[in-house]
């Protein structure tokens, strides 16, 4: 099946500091994008589409300065925590729509997420 | 809004015996999908149904929809103790492919 690769698995870094994360589909290739967060034993919050080659859509409430998304390839998304503070600390999970027809491209593939702590 | 509300929150049962997950959604979808979280981990896609279909099999998983009551169950049989995980319904509004994810039912599956 679709692979989905996310890195790093797990971060921990120091207030005021920022932190990138990607999220590359392995062995297709993806226009759309998606970033997700997840709290303990809570649902996943979209937080944007990201679409390859255009600005990244942002759902109400998320900062675009503070969460930079860049889709520079149709296989590498990037999500990048800006000034990250202790709030932002969370589980971040990313996933990847195939490029084809319909039968292929309405259900999601999944990295294996961020884990981002900040001290 | 939150769209797809599983219940039960929390379900534990012993290996053998099946486990029903339901989920209800307040808007109209074209599909609605069931996925599969261990713990600290992503996602895996189980099973999509469609909105004119009304029930649909893949191995050991079962998936009714019932767009007149706006809801679906998650059917798993025999279940084994490798089934311990997260079970998210996810809606599908037709909007760019954008998933709605419900709260989630964890499930413990006990040897």
């Amino acid at each position: 099946g679709a692979v989905v690769s996310q890195h790093p698995s797990w971060v921990i870094c120091k207030s005021g500091t920022s932190v990138k994360i990607e999220c590359r589909s392995l062995d297709f290739q993806a226009t759309t994008m998606f970033w997700y967060r997840q709290f303990p034993k809570q649902s996943l919050m979209l937080m944007a589409t990201s679409n390859e080659g255009s600005k990244a859509t942002y759902e109400q409430g998320v900062e675009k300065d503070k969460f930079l998304i860049n889709h520079a390839s149709l296989t590498l998304s990037t999500l990048t925590v800006t000034s990250a503070h202790p709030e932002d600390s969370s589980f971040y999970i990313c996933s990847a729509r195939p490029t084809g027809g319909l039968a292929t491209n309405e259900k999601l593939f999944f990295g294996s997420g961020t884990q981002l702590s900040v001290l | 809004s939150q769209q797809g509300e599983e219940d039960p929150q929390a379900l534990s049962i012993q290996e053998g015996e099946n486990a029903t997950m339901n989920c209800s959604y307040k808007t109209s979808i074209n599909n609605l999908q069931w996925y599969r979280q261990n713990s600290g981990r992503g996602l895996v896609h189980l099973i999509l149904i469609r909105s004119n279909e009304r029930e649909k099999h893949s191995g050991r998983l079962r998936v009714t929809l019932d767009t007149s009551k706006k809801s679906s169950s998650l059917l798993i049989t025999a279940s084994r103790a490798a089934d311990t995980a997260s079970y998210f319904c996810a809606t599908d509004g037709g909007s760019n492919y954008k998933l709605t994810f419900g709260k989630g039912t964890l499930l413990t599956v006990n040897p």
